[in-house]
C-alpha cells in the first residue's frame, strides 16, 4: 500500500516569490509520481510526472519537481509564481507494477494563495 | 483537446435513494476510474474498469456502488442507497493504456445527500 503526505495544507506566497510544495510518500513497492492542479471548479490536470531517468522533472506552467528516493520526496517548486497559479495542489502515486487498472494515491493538497 | 465530461455537476438527492452520476471519457481511452473527495479530506480512488469489467477496487467500493459502460462511450457509477456519508465530490478519469501513465480527470459530479 502507499500513502502520500503533503506537509503543507496552505501556502500563501506573494505574487513573483519562489515556491516550492512538500510532497513525501511512503511505498513498499516502486512508484511513479505525479503533480496534480485543480483551479475552481474545474477537475484535476497534470502538472508533471515522473516514471523514470532525471530526477528533475519539467512540466507545464513553469512548474518543476525534484525526486528524491532516499528521503522519498517529490517536492514541486516554481521560481516565480503568477496570480494565475492559485488553485489546488496535489501530489499522487501510482505502483511501478501492474498495468493501468492501478488507482492514484493522492495527498490531501496545499492550497496555494497568491498574495498581490 | 479532447477531455472527460462529466454529467450533472451538481447532484442532490435524499438518504436512501439511488444515484446514477455519469461520465463521457475521452473516446479511445481503454481504462476508466471513479475516485472521490470528501470536503477537506483526500481524493481517494474507488475502482478501476478495463475491457468491460471492474479492474481494481478500493475497500469504499463496497455493495452499494456498481460501475457500468452500457453503449461503448458513456462510464456511469451507480450508488443504490445513498447514505449522508456519502456527500462528496466523484471524479471520473480515464486513460489511453499508453507508457505515459497520465489520468485524465472530469470536471466531477458534486453529490450531496440530505
Amino acid at each position: 500500500a502507499q500513502s502520500v503526505t503533503q506537509l503543507d495544507s496552505q501556502v500563501p506566497v506573494f505574487e513573483e516569490a519562489p515556491v516550492e510544495l512538500r510532497c513525501n510518500y511512503s511505498s513498499s513497492v516502486s512508484v511513479y509520481l505525479f503533480w496534480y492542479v485543480q483551479y475552481p471548479n474545474q477537475g484535476l490536470q497534470l502538472l508533471l510526472k515522473y516514471l523514470s531517468g532525471s530526477t528533475l522533472v519539467k512540466g507545464i506552467n513553469g512548474f518543476e519537481a525534484e525526486f528524491n528516493k532516499s528521503q522519498t520526496s517529490f517536492h514541486l517548486r516554481k521560481p516565480s509564481v503568477h496570480i494565475s497559479d492559485t488553485a489546488e495542489y496535489f501530489c499522487a502515486v501510482r505502483p511501478y507494477s501492474g498495468g493501468g487498472a492501478d488507482g492514484l494515491t493522492f495527498g490531501k493538497g496545499t492550497h496555494l494563495i497568491i498574495q498581490p | 483537446e479532447p477531455e472527460v465530461t462529466q454529467t450533472p455537476s451538481h447532484q442532490v438527492t435524499q438518504m436512501g435513494q439511488e444515484v446514477i452520476l455519469r461520465c463521457v471519457p475521452i473516446s479511445n481511452h481503454l481504462y476508466f476510474y471513479w475516485y472521490r473527495q470528501i470536503l477537506g479530506q483526500k481524493v481517494e480512488f474507488l475502482v478501476s474498469f478495463y475491457n468491460n469489467e471492474i479492474s481494481e477496487k478500493s475497500e469504499i467500493f463496497d455493495d452499494q456502488f456498481s460501475v457500468e459502460r452500457p453503449d461503448g462511450s458513456n462510464f456511469t457509477l451507480k450508488i443504490r442507497s445513498t447514505k449522508l456519508e456519502d456527500s462528496a465530490m466523484y471524479f471520473c478519469a480515464s486513460f489511453p493504456g499508453t507508457a505515459s501513465y497520465e489520468q485524465y480527470f472530469g470536471p466531477g459530479t458534486r453529490l450531496t445527500v440530505t
